[in-house]
Order: C-alpha cells, then structure tokens, then sequence
C-alpha cells in the first residue's frame, strides 16, 4: 500500500518570501501526484497535478511541483508567497492501478505574515 | 453546474446512533468516493461507488457501509457511532478511469458526543 508523507506540518512566512512544501510517498510502481489546497472554511481545490511527462508541472496561482522519481517527492513551490495563499496544503498519491482512490499525506498549514 | 454538494454541512449524534450523510456528484461524473478528515489530518479513503456497487475500499470497519443510486448520488452510512467518528467527511466525485481529476465536496462535519 502507498504512503504520503509531509515533513513540514506548520509553516509561517512573511509575504514575498519562497515557499517549497516537501512531499514523499512510498510506492515502487507507476503513480499520478496531486497537489490539493484547503482555505479555510472551503473544500478541497486541486493546486496542480503529474501524470507523466515533464516533471516540472504548473498549476493554478503560481505554484509549481516537481516530481523528482528517484527520490519519491514531489514537492511544491512558490516562488513569492502572498497572505491569501494561508491555507493547508495537501500532497497525494494515486497508484496506477487503484482506480481513483487517492492516498493523502497529513497537511501542512501555511500562514503568510502580511 | 453544481460542484459536488454534500449534505448536511454540519450535525450532531450521540454514541450508538446511526447517521446517513448524502453526496450529488459534480455533473457528468459517475464515481463517487468518500473519505474521512480529522481533525489536524489528511483525508483518508473510505470507500468508492461506481454503477451502484463498491469497488475499492479503505481500512474502515463494517459499520462503514454506502450507496450509489441510479441518478449517481451517494450515501454514507455509518453504524453504532463511536467518539472517534466525530470527523469531516467529504465526498469526491470524477469520471470512471485512471487520471480524471477528481473533485471535493465541502463536507459535512459529523461530532458524535
């Protein structure tokens, strides 16, 4: 069975500064990565995701992952934090062959100073 | 076009009691997965429907139990409700197939006391 796990559970930067949220996952085979974002008060919305191809993938407000295969991360950027971007982050994990079941990692909670 | 909607958003049980939490899928969408959020965790999986049966499920017990109905929506039922149930509960919706993005409900926040 797959595993996600997020290094950084609590993360306060101050506005303009670079963000990079760490993102690891235990699977030997072929997998699809999500990157979802939770504002408070709000559903699930999914930042980006990889399926293959360049492992350099942009999503939505200016985050980008990339998957780096060798060391089983993929792990979300930013490169100039704004105070809505204060949210909780999620990384998770698909497995090729489990249908659409996703296996998240447990969170981290970004708070951007203003 | 309606997202995923859930109902109801928030409600509470006593321990024993039996609660059924209900889930539209986004439009055009045929699978419906749930998962379980506690507090200050990720969401874990559950269970998913497709064409009205079970097809995957997660490490939950037997008082976990679902259905999908013909129109695609979902129920979640859960059974002899314990403390450690009180949880957010979402609903996921995509298209049958790997690599469909799949969408989230906003939830609905279940406290057992």
């Amino acid at each position: 069975a797959q595993s996600v796990s997020q290094h950084n559970h609590h993360v306060i930067l101050s506005e303009a500064a670079s963000l990079e949220l760490g993102c690891n996952y235990s699977y030997g085979g072929t997998v699809n990565l999500f990157w979802y974002v939770q504002y408070p008060g709000q559903h699930l919305q999914l930042l980006l995701k990889y399926f293959s191809g360049d492992p350099l993938v942009k999503g939505i407000k200016g985050f980008e992952a990339e998957f780096i295969k060798s060391k089983f991360s993929f792990n979300l950027r930013k490169p100039s934090v704004q105070w809505s971007d204060t949210a909780e982050y999620f990384c998770a994990v698909n497995a090729y062959n489990a249908g659409n079941m996703l296996t998240f990692g447990g969170g981290t909670r970004l708070m951007v100073k203003p | 076009d309606a997202g995923v909607t859930q109902s109801p958003t928030h409600l509470i049980k006593t321990r024993g009691q039996q609660v059924t939490l209900r889930c539209s899928p986004k439009s055009g969408h045929d699978t419906v997965s749930w998962y379980q959020q506690a507090l200050g965790q990720g969401p874990q999986f559950i269970f998913q429907y497709y064409e009205e049966e079970e097809r995957q499920r997660g490490n939950f017990p037997d008082r976990f139990s679902g259905h999908q109905f013909p129109n695609y929506s979902s129920e979640l039922n859960v059974n002899a409700l314990l403390l450690g149930d009180s949880a957010l509960y979402l609903c996921a919706s995509s298209q049958t197939g790997t690599g469909n993005t799949i969408y989230f409900g906003e939830g609905s926040w279940l406290t057992v006391v």
